[in-house]
């Protein structure tokens, strides 16, 4: 049970070059997330999707797109990279099981673009 | 609108004494409240949460936090800090609309002193 994963770690793109951040969950979570943290703004929330086939903005959603491929799988994509996303990108998923509520985060991805 | 605030961006506590990092939220109707942990270049870790039932809530690594409802508060404690336990704090509030996402504060960085 490995929990959340993301790939890749760390990446350093151009401007304008684009990348796809994967994420992948195995708690047979409904929903998943995409945050982005900033230094003293703590997490944002970029996308989320309800459940498997939907897909919502969340706070900061310019210049991102997503994918719900699967009930496991949520990617994030920049299409564009622009130095403002330079940050540490968070996955997570939650479920609310027996009157609780989880949500787990995944390792994070440090993107720079220069 | 819903939001979490952590007045304080630093805490600085010499080992062996007891902790406080702070949390204020607003929300309608009943809270989620959680606090997480990041240590440097990591993913958020779940300390602990309050859903319900008694206000003073145990989590990991010798964590625990108050509930408030009159203050609107969830403190997060601990009788006698260790240098281990350094990091970055975070505390959240589960949104009570249809996403569930948690909405965080800036976070806190505890810092332990030998």
């Amino acid at each position: 049970n490995a929990g959340v994963t993301q790939t890749p770690k760390f990446q350093v793109l151009k401007t304008g070059q684009s990348m796809t951040l994967q994420c992948a969950q195995d708690m047979n979570h409904n929903s998943m997330y995409w945050y982005r943290q900033d230094p003293g703004m703590g997490l944002r929330l970029i996308y989320y999707s309800a459940s498997e086939g939907t897909t919502d903005k969340g706070e900061v959603p310019n210049g991102y797109n997503v994918s719900r491929l699967n009930k496991r799988e949520f990617s994030l994509r920049l299409e564009s990279a622009a130095p403002s996303q330079t940050s540490v990108y968070f996955c997570a998923s939650s479920a609310v099981r027996q009157g609780t509520y989880e949500q787990y985060f995944g390792p994070g991805t440090r993107l720079t673009v220069t | 609108a819903q939001s979490v605030a952590q007045p304080e961006d630093q805490v600085n506590v010499a080992e062996g004494n007891p902790l406080t990092v702070k949390c204020t939220y607003s929300v309608s109707g009943n809270p989620y409240l959680f606090w997480y942990v990041q240590y440097p270049n990591r993913g958020l870790q779940f300390l602990l949460k309050y859903i319900t039932g008694d206000n003073l809530v145990k989590g990991s690594y010798g964590f625990e936090a108050e509930f408030n409802k009159s203050q609107t508060s969830f403190h997060l404690k601990k009788p006698s800090a260790l240098v281990s336990d350094s990091a970055l704090y975070f505390c959240a509030v589960r949104d009570t609309g249809a996403t569930n996402k948690l909405i965080f504060g800036t976070g806190t960085l505890l810092a332990v002193q030998p």
